[in-house]
């Protein structure tokens, strides 16, 4: 089975600073893929990151980064130069091979505040 | 291109009631999740479709059920209503069941039982 572990329930950050929201999962699959998604108050589930178990390097989208370690089975989301529109619910997610492909699995998520 | 639409947005229904929510995915996209977010429970996967067929399914009871239709339109029922099921429902549509495809999520239904 399948788990995401995101230990953060909320964090505080001021704005212009970087700040790392942690995720660590469980899986046997040998292939899966790790996700972030950003969800503001108003519901919609928001893209960030994508990384393969097989990349070899992290990934990163603009201001986002992911910080995989594989062996430590960890997947942090890096937000460099924080805004005041990222302050939301942000989840860690995953996704197996197989029958696993067709779902993702879901951390409890880390609510980010963003202080002017 | 347009996003994951649903509808209705919000919804507020009565114990016992049933009821019905719509999903369109991208196009192109063959592939349509449902998931229920409460902050209990956090985010569940409910079921996948995928040309049609129900593929896989989350535990959840029998009154939650599912089909999507030749245009790759999703519907999720939900019959007899309980207080629990009040919820966000997500819908996301995908490419493919690959592990690197993501998938994309519509703005949710708010279903408000009472």
């Amino acid at each position: 089975a399948q788990k995401i572990t995101q230990t953060q329930p909320g964090m505080f950050v001021q704005e212009k600073e970087a700040v790392t929201l942690d995720c660590t999962y469980d899986t046997s699959d040998p292939s899966y893929g790790l996700f972030w998604y950003k969800q503001p108050s108003s519901g919609e589930m928001i893209f960030l990151i994508y990384q393969g178990s097989y990349d070899q390097q992290n990934a990163t989208e603009g201001r986002y980064s992911l910080n995989f370690q594989k062996a430590r089975k960890s997947a942090n989301l890096v937000i460099s130069a924080s805004q005041l529109g990222d302050s939301a619910m942000y989840f860690c997610a995953m996704r197996g091979r197989g029958q696993g492909a067709q779902k993702l699995v879901f951390g409890q998520g880390t609510r980010l505040t963003i202080n002017p | 291109k347009a996003g994951v639409t649903q509808t209705p947005r919000y919804l507020i229904k009565t114990r016992g009631q049933q009821v019905t929510l719509s999903c369109s995915p991208i196009s192109g996209h063959r592939s349509v999740s449902w998931y229920q977010q409460t902050p209990g429970q956090g985010l569940q996967f409910l079921f996948e479709y995928f040309s049609e067929t129900q593929r896989n399914k989350g535990n959840f009871p029998g009154r939650f059920s599912g089909r999507q239709f030749s245009n790759s339109r999703s519907e999720m029922n939900v019959s007899t209503l309980e207080l629990g099921d009040s919820a966000l429902y997500l819908c996301a549509s995908s490419f493919a069941d690959r592990v690197s495809y993501e998938q994309y999520f519509g703005p949710g239904t708010r279903l408000t039982v009472t």
